[in-house]
């Protein structure tokens, strides 16, 4: 499991509230990634990290933020969270093989707002 | 920037029979194309994987295979499993990693 977890790993809150998940990772990768993942759609950048406090946007970006103040943890914030944010999210750490940065995943959060 | 087609969206096979995943990628920069099986309720997990440099991998029942020129690759499983039932997600990357939307296989027994 490359030594990531995602806390919480359900939750349920309501429109306008502010959401903060956690990703931590104990084997002190550089690169940390935070993924949604919806039907037909695979997995989809949010932000990522490639250092402390060295972060930048992914695909869907929109209505995220990110912090990375420890190199083992990553945070995601839906400032406000809407109902289109419903969707599982990911965590991912990377190594760098060959010049190419192997992704490993986390177990998941699953968020619904209602 | 990149973007990645992948074929079928779902495949049923019977036990000990052999399938097969193609995905397709737009940008001829990209260099390195893994791929992962998803189960229930899990993250997605790290099977195998393929660089630019290399057609062909094989690792036990899997394989990939790469076609730099018409620019896709392939996930071949021989003598499936009920246990290799899942989803699968291929993936490419040059800077960043762009994932295809997935495929979900059965393997009846």
């Amino acid at each position: 499991d490359a030594g990531i977890t995602q806390s919480p790993r359900h939750k349920v809150t309501e429109t306008g509230t502010p959401v903060t998940l956690r990703c931590h990772q104990t084997e002190n990768h550089r690169y940390m990634y935070w993924y949604r993942q919806d039907p037909g759609h695979g997995l989809r950048l949010i932000h990522y990290s490639y250092g402390v406090k060295d972060t930048d946007k992914g695909e869907v970006s929109d209505g995220y933020s990110v912090s990375r103040s420890k190199t083992e943890d990553f945070l995601l914030t839906l400032e406000s969270a809407t109902s289109s944010q419903t969707s599982v999210y990911f965590c991912a750490i990377s190594e760098r093989l060959a010049g190419e940065k192997t992704q490993y995943f986390g177990p998941g959060t699953r968020l619904l707002v209602l | 920037g990149e973007n990645v087609e992948q074929h079928p969206s779902t495949l049923s096979v019977q036990e000990g029979d052999s399938a097969v995943i193609k995905c397709t990628y737009s940008d001829s920069a990209s260099n390195y194309f893994p791929w992962y099986k998803q189960e229930l309720g899990k993250g997605p997990q790290l099977i195998i994987d393929i660089r630019s440099n290399v057609g062909e991998k094989k690792d036990q029942r899997i394989a990939v295979t790469l076609n730099k020129t018409a620019k896709h690759f392939s996930l071949h499983i021989t003598e499936t499993q009920p246990e290799d039932s899942a989803v699968y997600f291929c993936a490419a990357s040059k800077n960043d990693m762009r994932f295809g939307a997935g495929t979900r296989l059965t393997v009846k027994p």
